[in-house]
């Protein structure tokens, strides 16, 4: 089944314990980006990757890190995580190397940092 | 800056009807607009994408319109059901994309 998927799903952690969420999709996508949903503010694109090891800035790309070593995978990186980071994830990938081409995203990960 | 708003309120419709949800941009010069849904919980699910150049666009009971002049969308469910109940979100941008706040249709049997 063609499917983007993160883990984990749900995370509690403390201010400043590194953490790191997954993505991975099996679709051969080129374009991998992260967003974070917050109450009001909408969706909010952290990073994007247009094709491996292409990376770059979104709107809100602070205190967040990313690699894209592989095609598959896009792993979002919290180095030391505040409680302004606590939120609802979504990684994303699509097609091409535009977000012209369909977003297909992954099911979130609800992370709250106390 | 570049600005999206999508209707502030919520929708309440009655099955059957027609919803319009209204997406305005500023500062913006799109090539694209797209049409998400998300359900509570869930990642968004594209529904409609819509270029520049296309006045409008149909799927199944849906209708978008693109307006570069106005710099506005119209997104239509026609024959509304219980089932279209969600949020619907506008999108722009070639590189990096950016999402209006959305708005929630509810639609009562």
């Amino acid at each position: 089944e063609a499917q983007v998927t993160q883990n984990p799903r749900y995370l509690i952690t403390v201010t400043g314990k590194k953490l790191t969420v997954t993505c991975s999709q099996n679709m051969n996508h080129e374009y991998m980006s992260w967003y974070r949903q917050d109450p009001g503010l909408g969706l909010r694109q952290i990073y994007y990757s247009m094709n491996v090891e292409v990376t770059d800035k979104g709107d809100v790309p602070e205190g967040y890190k990313v690699s894209r070593k592989e095609k598959r995978n896009f792993p979002l990186i919290l180095e030391s995580p505040s409680p302004n980071q606590t939120s609802l994830y979504f990684c994303a990938s699509s097609w091409g190397q535009l977000v012209t081409d369909t977003q297909y995203f992954g099911p979130g990960t609800r992370l709250t940092v106390l | 800056s570049q600005k999206i708003e999508q209707n502030s309120e919520a929708l309440n419709i009655q099955e059957g009807k027609t919803a319009t949800l209204t997406c305005n941009y500023t500062n913006y010069s799109p090539a694209y607009l797209q049409w998400y849904r998300q359900d509570p919980g869930r990642g968004p699910v594209f529904l409609l994408l819509i270029r520049e150049n296309e006045k409008e666009k149909r799927k199944e009971r849906l209708k978008v319109t693109f307006d570069t002049t106005l710099k506005q969308s119209l997104f239509h469910i026609t024959a509304s059901q219980p089932a279209d109940s969600a949020t619907y979100l506008c999108a722009l941008g070639d590189y990096k994309l950016s999402f209006g706040a959305g708005t929630t249709v509810t639609v009562r049997a």
